[in-house]
């Protein structure tokens, strides 16, 4: 089946610092790739809509200058948290969407000290 | 507009005892309806899905749920559970014909298996 990558899996910076996620669809290509953040016991809440070779659109109250989202191949979508404070510590999960179903990735868990 | 409720923030069984859990949603329009499981640390993984046609929808594991659109529910539901089906299950809907194929979950079910 599709699978979906995210990388690093874990990762820990200070604060104040930017930090990049990825997110690669290792066996298909994803025109769409989706950005979600869980908190602890909470669901999944979508942060973002990322389309290959245009602008990612921003679910409302998520800060697009704070968390910039690029989409430059029709495999690799990148999250990256600018100035980060301890509030975004969180587990960040991507999905790529193949055109018939979204397939997620394993998520990335950052913690900002 | 869509939303999904799942009534059960937590749900212990025993083991080899059978499960419901259940998931309700609200939508203006058709969707495509999802339940997906999530271990510890991990990413998301599909169980099932309903799309069209039959509303008994089986999935992985021995699960199935069922669609009832009268209702408006989609109910997870497993004969006899094992203690490795111990993990967070959501309840999801996509709306139809949607071009980005946004999905929208709920608030989520903590599945407990008892020995």
């Amino acid at each position: 089946g599709a699978v979906v990558s995210q990388h690093p899996s874990r990762v820990i910076c200070k604060s104040g610092t930017s930090v990049k996620i990825e997110c690669r669809s290792l066996d298909f290509q994803a025109t769409t790739m989706f950005w979600y953040r869980q908190f602890p016991k909470k669901s999944l809440m979508l942060m973002a809509t990322s389309n290959e070779g245009s602008k990612a659109t921003y679910e409302q109250g998520v800060e697009k200058d704070k968390f910039l989202i690029n989409h430059a191949s029709l495999t690799l979508s990148t999250l990256t948290v600018t100035s980060a404070h301890p509030e975004d510590s969180s587990f960040y999960i991507c999905s790529a969407w193949d055109g018939y179903e979204q397939y997620f990735g394993p998520g990335t868990r950052l913690t900002v000290t | 507009a869509q939303s999904v409720t799942q009534l059960d923030s937590q749900v212990p069984v025993f083991e080899e005892a059978p499960v419901e859990l259940r998931c309700n949603y609200s939508s203006s329009v058709s969707v495509y309806l999802f339940w997906y499981v999530q271990y510890p640390n991990q990413g998301l993984q599909l169980l099932l899905k309903y799309l069209s046609g039959s509303t008994l929808v089986k999935g992985i594991n021995g699960f199935e749920a069922e669609f009832n659109k009268s209702q408006t529910s989609f109910h997870l539901r497993k004969p006899s559970v094992h203690i490795s089906d111990t993990a967070e299950y959501f309840c999801a809907v996509s709306p139809k014909y949607s071009s980005a194929s946004k999905i929208i979950f709920g608030s989520g079910t903590r599945l407990s298996i008892r020995p």
